[in-house]
Protein backbone atom coordinates (compact mmCIF):
# COMPACT_ATOMS: atom_id res chain seq x y z
CA UNK A 1 0.00 0.00 0.00
CA UNK A 2 0.91 3.70 -0.06
CA UNK A 3 2.93 4.94 2.89
CA UNK A 4 3.66 8.20 4.25
CA UNK A 5 5.75 9.49 6.88
CA UNK A 6 5.96 12.22 9.32
CA UNK A 7 8.55 13.48 10.48
CA UNK A 8 9.74 13.93 13.66
CA UNK A 9 7.58 11.73 15.43
CA UNK A 10 7.31 13.95 18.11
CA UNK A 11 8.76 17.53 19.17
CA UNK A 12 8.92 19.21 22.42
CA UNK A 13 9.36 23.16 22.17
CA UNK A 14 8.91 26.37 24.19
CA UNK A 15 5.99 28.72 24.03
CA UNK A 16 6.93 31.17 21.31
CA UNK A 17 8.72 29.30 19.25
CA UNK A 18 7.95 27.66 15.61
CA UNK A 19 7.78 24.12 14.74
CA UNK A 20 7.79 22.48 11.19
CA UNK A 21 6.65 19.10 10.92
CA UNK A 22 7.44 17.64 7.27
CA UNK A 23 4.86 14.82 5.86
CA UNK A 24 6.37 12.70 2.29
CA UNK A 25 4.59 9.97 0.47
CA UNK A 26 7.12 7.58 -0.12
CA UNK A 27 5.86 5.87 -2.68
CA UNK A 28 3.31 7.59 -4.53
CA UNK A 29 2.84 11.38 -6.24
CA UNK A 30 0.18 13.14 -3.66
CA UNK A 31 -1.35 15.74 -5.91
CA UNK A 32 -3.67 16.73 -2.26
CA UNK A 33 -2.37 16.82 0.71
CA UNK A 34 -4.50 17.17 3.81
CA UNK A 35 -3.24 17.71 7.30
CA UNK A 36 -5.43 17.30 10.57
CA UNK A 37 -5.59 17.77 13.92
CA UNK A 38 -6.29 15.39 16.68
CA UNK A 39 -7.04 15.74 20.46
CA UNK A 40 -7.08 13.47 23.47
CA UNK A 41 -10.06 10.39 22.85
CA UNK A 42 -10.87 12.74 19.99
CA UNK A 43 -11.55 12.44 16.05
CA UNK A 44 -9.52 14.05 13.52
CA UNK A 45 -10.18 17.61 12.56
CA UNK A 46 -9.55 18.70 8.89
CA UNK A 47 -7.12 21.40 9.57
CA UNK A 48 -6.19 21.91 6.13
CA UNK A 49 -6.06 20.79 2.66
CA UNK A 50 -3.11 21.66 -0.26
CA UNK A 51 -2.46 20.40 -3.40
CA UNK A 52 1.03 21.18 -4.94
CA UNK A 53 2.01 24.11 -5.95
CA UNK A 54 -0.92 26.41 -4.85
CA UNK A 55 -1.86 28.08 -1.61
CA UNK A 56 -3.35 25.41 0.94
CA UNK A 57 -7.33 25.69 1.50
CA UNK A 58 -7.66 25.96 5.36
CA UNK A 59 -10.76 25.24 7.33
CA UNK A 60 -13.28 27.31 8.99
CA UNK A 61 -11.59 28.73 12.30
CA UNK A 62 -7.84 27.29 11.28
CA UNK A 63 -5.54 30.40 11.58
CA UNK A 64 -3.73 30.09 8.22
CA UNK A 65 -0.99 32.70 9.70
CA UNK A 66 -0.39 30.37 12.96
CA UNK A 67 -0.44 27.35 10.69
CA UNK A 68 1.67 27.76 7.55
CA UNK A 69 1.17 24.68 4.95
CA UNK A 70 3.74 24.92 2.25
CA UNK A 71 3.27 21.73 -0.47
CA UNK A 72 6.60 22.33 -2.52
CA UNK A 73 6.98 19.22 -4.88
CA UNK A 74 4.24 16.28 -5.17
CA UNK A 75 5.89 14.10 -2.57
CA UNK A 76 6.35 16.66 -0.01
CA UNK A 77 4.20 18.67 2.28
CA UNK A 78 4.88 21.04 5.33
CA UNK A 79 3.30 22.13 8.30
CA UNK A 80 4.85 24.97 10.60
CA UNK A 81 3.41 26.28 14.07
CA UNK A 82 4.30 29.70 14.11
CA UNK A 83 4.92 31.09 17.50
CA UNK A 84 3.85 27.58 19.39
CA UNK A 85 1.79 28.15 22.38
CA UNK A 86 0.81 25.42 25.25
CA UNK A 87 -2.98 25.29 23.65
CA UNK A 88 -0.95 23.96 20.03
CA UNK A 89 -0.13 21.00 22.00
CA UNK A 90 -2.03 18.04 20.09
CA UNK A 91 -1.12 15.36 17.50
CA UNK A 92 -1.27 16.05 13.91
CA UNK A 93 -1.31 13.73 11.34
CA UNK A 94 -0.89 14.40 8.20
CA UNK A 95 -2.39 12.43 4.77
CA UNK A 96 -1.96 12.17 1.21
CA UNK A 97 -4.52 11.52 -1.61
CA UNK A 98 -3.24 9.78 -4.62
CA UNK A 99 -5.78 10.54 -7.37
CA UNK A 100 -7.28 6.69 -7.36
CA UNK A 101 -10.27 6.22 -5.86
CA UNK A 102 -10.14 9.20 -3.35
CA UNK A 103 -8.48 7.25 -1.13
CA UNK A 104 -6.24 9.19 1.51
CA UNK A 105 -3.32 7.18 3.11
CA UNK A 106 -2.43 8.66 6.55
CA UNK A 107 0.96 9.64 7.88
CA UNK A 108 2.03 7.67 11.81
CA UNK A 109 1.50 11.45 13.28
CA UNK A 110 3.37 13.60 15.25
CA UNK A 111 3.13 14.24 19.02
CA UNK A 112 3.89 18.35 19.55
CA UNK A 113 4.37 19.41 23.21
CA UNK A 114 4.82 22.95 23.81
CA UNK A 115 5.62 23.93 27.51
CA UNK B 1 -23.23 18.43 3.44
CA UNK B 2 -22.02 14.81 4.61
CA UNK B 3 -21.76 13.43 8.16
CA UNK B 4 -20.96 10.29 9.62
CA UNK B 5 -22.33 8.70 13.10
CA UNK B 6 -20.64 6.34 14.97
CA UNK B 7 -23.24 4.09 17.47
CA UNK B 8 -21.18 3.27 20.73
CA UNK B 9 -18.50 4.89 21.45
CA UNK B 10 -16.97 1.90 23.28
CA UNK B 11 -17.56 -1.29 22.14
CA UNK B 12 -16.29 -4.38 24.16
CA UNK B 13 -16.14 -8.03 23.07
CA UNK B 14 -14.53 -11.41 24.15
CA UNK B 15 -12.04 -13.27 22.09
CA UNK B 16 -13.34 -15.28 19.20
CA UNK B 17 -16.61 -13.09 19.37
CA UNK B 18 -18.35 -11.29 16.55
CA UNK B 19 -17.25 -7.70 16.26
CA UNK B 20 -19.78 -5.37 15.21
CA UNK B 21 -19.13 -1.75 14.97
CA UNK B 22 -22.08 0.73 13.11
CA UNK B 23 -21.61 3.44 10.74
CA UNK B 24 -24.95 5.48 9.29
CA UNK B 25 -23.77 8.09 7.38
CA UNK B 26 -25.27 11.22 5.44
CA UNK B 27 -24.05 12.44 1.92
CA UNK B 28 -25.93 14.77 -0.63
CA UNK B 29 -24.10 12.68 -3.08
CA UNK B 30 -23.01 9.16 -3.87
CA UNK B 31 -20.87 8.65 -1.34
CA UNK B 32 -17.29 6.90 -0.47
CA UNK B 33 -17.18 5.55 2.73
CA UNK B 34 -13.92 3.71 4.54
CA UNK B 35 -13.25 2.61 7.42
CA UNK B 36 -10.01 2.99 8.97
CA UNK B 37 -7.89 1.71 12.57
CA UNK B 38 -6.18 3.46 14.73
CA UNK B 39 -3.54 2.33 17.24
CA UNK B 40 -2.58 4.16 20.26
CA UNK B 41 -0.27 7.14 19.08
CA UNK B 42 -0.49 6.06 15.89
CA UNK B 43 -1.61 7.43 12.58
CA UNK B 44 -4.59 6.28 10.75
CA UNK B 45 -4.51 2.16 9.05
CA UNK B 46 -6.66 2.23 5.94
CA UNK B 47 -9.23 -1.39 6.74
CA UNK B 48 -11.11 -0.82 3.94
CA UNK B 49 -13.27 1.24 1.22
CA UNK B 50 -16.85 1.28 -0.74
CA UNK B 51 -16.35 2.85 -3.92
CA UNK B 52 -19.74 2.43 -6.06
CA UNK B 53 -18.09 -1.22 -6.42
CA UNK B 54 -19.29 -4.36 -4.62
CA UNK B 55 -21.39 -3.16 -1.78
CA UNK B 56 -19.82 -6.08 0.20
CA UNK B 57 -16.57 -4.71 1.07
CA UNK B 58 -13.64 -6.82 2.38
CA UNK B 59 -10.96 -5.43 3.91
CA UNK B 60 -7.48 -6.63 6.01
CA UNK B 61 -7.37 -8.70 9.00
CA UNK B 62 -10.74 -9.93 8.15
CA UNK B 63 -12.79 -7.20 8.46
CA UNK B 64 -15.43 -6.65 6.24
CA UNK B 65 -18.29 -3.86 5.60
CA UNK B 66 -21.57 -4.00 3.75
CA UNK B 67 -22.68 -1.10 1.85
CA UNK B 68 -26.74 -0.36 2.58
CA UNK B 69 -28.03 2.42 0.57
CA UNK B 70 -31.79 2.20 2.16
CA UNK B 71 -30.41 2.14 5.41
CA UNK B 72 -27.39 4.76 4.97
CA UNK B 73 -25.14 2.17 7.05
CA UNK B 74 -21.68 0.68 6.68
CA UNK B 75 -21.23 -1.72 9.66
CA UNK B 76 -17.63 -3.32 10.19
CA UNK B 77 -17.81 -6.57 10.91
CA UNK B 78 -15.17 -9.23 11.72
CA UNK B 79 -16.43 -12.88 12.37
CA UNK B 80 -14.47 -13.87 15.12
CA UNK B 81 -12.19 -11.00 17.09
CA UNK B 82 -8.28 -10.89 18.51
CA UNK B 83 -6.63 -9.42 20.70
CA UNK B 84 -5.06 -7.52 18.42
CA UNK B 85 -7.69 -6.13 17.17
CA UNK B 86 -8.05 -3.94 20.06
CA UNK B 87 -7.55 -0.45 18.74
CA UNK B 88 -10.10 3.18 17.76
CA UNK B 89 -12.24 2.45 14.84
CA UNK B 90 -13.23 5.37 12.61
CA UNK B 91 -15.45 5.69 9.87
CA UNK B 92 -15.58 8.47 7.27
CA UNK B 93 -17.07 9.49 4.15
CA UNK B 94 -16.02 11.43 1.23
CA UNK B 95 -17.84 12.93 -2.05
CA UNK B 96 -16.09 11.22 -4.70
CA UNK B 97 -14.31 12.70 -7.70
CA UNK B 98 -12.20 15.50 -6.92
CA UNK B 99 -13.13 16.41 -3.97
CA UNK B 100 -11.11 14.19 -1.21
CA UNK B 101 -12.18 15.67 1.56
CA UNK B 102 -12.90 13.21 4.57
CA UNK B 103 -15.55 13.15 6.98
CA UNK B 104 -15.02 11.29 10.07
CA UNK B 105 -16.84 9.87 12.91
CA UNK B 106 -16.37 10.39 16.29
CA UNK B 107 -14.81 6.87 16.57
CA UNK B 108 -15.25 3.60 18.48
CA UNK B 109 -12.86 2.09 21.13
CA UNK B 110 -12.67 -1.89 20.87
CA UNK B 111 -11.74 -3.31 23.35
CA UNK B 112 -11.34 -7.42 23.14
CA UNK B 113 -11.38 -9.01 26.63
CA UNK B 114 -9.06 -12.74 27.04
Amino acid sequence: GAVVSQHPSWVICKSGTSVKIECRSLDFQATTMFWYRQFPKQSLMLMATSNEGSKATYEQGVEKDKFLINHASLTLSTLTVTSAHPEDSSFYICSGGAGVADTQYFGPGTRLTVL
Amino acid sequence: AQSVTQLGSHVSVSEGALVLLRCNYSSSVPPYLFWYVQYPNQGLQLLLKYTSAATLVKGINGFEAEFKKSETSFHLTKPSAHMSDAAEYFCAVSGGGSNYKLTFGKGTLLTVNP
